[in-house]
């Protein structure tokens, strides 16, 4: 079963907009969550993070938030810019990040000028 | 560079074969990860160690995946009989050990493609 659903494949938005990615997960004891950007043929590169204490992260235009009582994160991107196309993938680790991550399936972001 | 490395980045073989991938994590870094990355699908969990300890392995690495870090330093991904099945990015990572909340670090991966 999927433990970390990514349900857009994709998404295209405009130059300047803000992107919205979401994340949804169903196992209660995950409390470490982090969002990872892939471009082709590279390994996922960090991008930011967020404890299961708190509900948002911010890191310059990246911002992550936690809803703990409806099991979602969303990762916000402000303003869109076209080097942030690329493919997002949301993982989730217990322990405070001490087991392997646990990632979804992805979307693709597509930042069109 | 300090990242994580990888070797081979690409590595073509004929079913049947056996084929070996090298990490180096970031020096550092007692926790080695892999993971097994196909199209349309996020990383999938394979293995990890802690310095030369192996502490856990997935379902999905079958016993003709064999994985050791001997000296708690760089990684081999040894897979034997190799099958069309197998074809896949495989990806290492580190990150410190027992840390609070830290992330791992991800090499660039060693594309296999089995024919």
């Amino acid at each position: 079963d999927q433990q970390v659903k990514q349900n857009s494949p994709s998404l295209s938005v405009q130059e300047g907009r803000i992107s919205i990615l979401n994340c949804d997960y169903t196992n209660s004891m995950f409390d470490y969550f982090l969002w990872y950007k892939k471009y082709p043929a590279e390994g996922p590169t960090f991008l930011i993070s967020i404890s299961s204490i708190k509900d948002k992260n911010e890191d310059g235009r990246f911002t992550v938030f936690l809803n703990k009582s409806a099991k979602h994160l969303s990762l916000h991107i402000v303003p869109s810019q076209p080097g942030d196309s690329a493919v997002y993938f949301c993982a989730a680790s217990r322990y405070s990040g001490n087991t392997p991550l646990v990632f979804g399936k992805g979307t693709r972001l597509s930042v069109i000028a | 560079d300090t990242g994580v490395s990888q070797d081979p980045r690409h590595k073509i073989t004929k079913r049947g074969q056996n084929v070996t991938f090298r990490c180096d994590p970031i020096s550092e870094h007692n926790r080695l990860y892999w993971y097994r990355q196909t199209l349309g699908q996020g990383p999938e969990f394979l293995t990890y160690f802690q310095n030369e300890a192996q502490l856990e392995k997935s379902r999905l690495l079958s016993d003709r995946f064999s994985a050791e870090r001997p000296k708690g330093s760089f990684s081999t991904l040894e897979i034997q009989r190799t099958e069309q099945g197998d074809s896949a990015m495989y990806l290492c990572a580190s990150s410190p050990r027992g840390g609070q909340n830290t992330e791992a670090f991800f090499g660039q991966g060693t594309r296999l493609t089995v024919v």
